[in-house]
């Protein structure tokens, strides 16, 4: 049971242009989400993270949004560059029970020059 | 540099043999988590410890996985009769202590082959 989901496995996107990647979630319990960004061959990194009593969380070119009602987080790119280019994740925890971090599967993003 | 790091970098085990992959986390953390990172399944938490020197055992996928902390920042996750469905990448990350959701740091794993 998936209780982390991002349901596009890929997306591509020009250079400049707006980057969106969603997650959802079924786990009400979850109260804290994060994006880690993976390049091949590493390990993530952090890359933004959101509590739930906050709907957006802003750095830099990196924006997240959260719709707590729709279970729904995003994560919105702009400018989108080259160097965004890698596959990203969302995660989730509770501060209930054993504050594991639960990943979804991943999005690969592709910023086209 | 003073991130996560992992070893080794690669393994092969033939299938029903034993496997034990190490990590060093940060300095000062105290949470430590392994994951399972699989192709399409994304990352499946294995093992979770709060506290130095104490074993785990997640029970996940079928209690063959459990972790060892020998010393406060090093942990090994130990495979009994590893399977070819354990082939996957084990990614480390830890997490510093005194708050709740610190962002987990994460070494660059080891991708494990079962022949």
């Amino acid at each position: 049971d998936q209780q982390v989901k991002q349901n596009s496995p890929s997306l591509s996107v020009q250079e400049g242009r707006i980057s969106i990647l969603n997650c959802d979630y079924t786990n009400s319990m979850f109260d804290y989400f994060l994006w880690y960004k993976k390049y091949p061959a590493e390990g993530p990194t952090f890359l933004i993270s959101i509590s739930s009593i906050k709907d957006k969380n802003e750095d830099g070119r990196f924006t997240v949004f959260l719709n707590k009602s729709a279970k729904h987080l995003s994560l919105h790119i702009v400018p989108s560059q080259p160097g965004d280019s890698a596959v990203y994740f969302c995660a989730a925890s509770a501060l209930s029970g054993t504050y594991k971090y639960i990943f979804g599967t991943g999005t690969r993003l592709k910023v086209l020059a | 540099g003073a991130g996560v790091s992992q070893s080794p970098r690669y393994k092969v085990a033939k299938r029903g043999r034993d496997v034990a992959l190490r990590c060093d986390s940060i300095s000062g953390h105290v949470t430590l988590y392994w994951y399972r990172q699989t192709l399409g399944q994304g990352s499946e938490v294995l093992t979770y410890s709060q506290s130095d020197a104490q074993r785990d055992k997640s029970g996940r996928p079928s209690g063959r996985f459990s972790a060892e902390r020998p010393e406060r920042s090093v942990s090994t996750l130990k495979i009994q009769r590893t399977e070819q469905g354990d082939s996957a990448v084990y990614l480390c990350a830890s997490s510093s202590p005194g708050t709740l959701n610190s962002p987990l740091h994460f070494g660059n794993g080891t991708r494990l082959t079962v022949t």
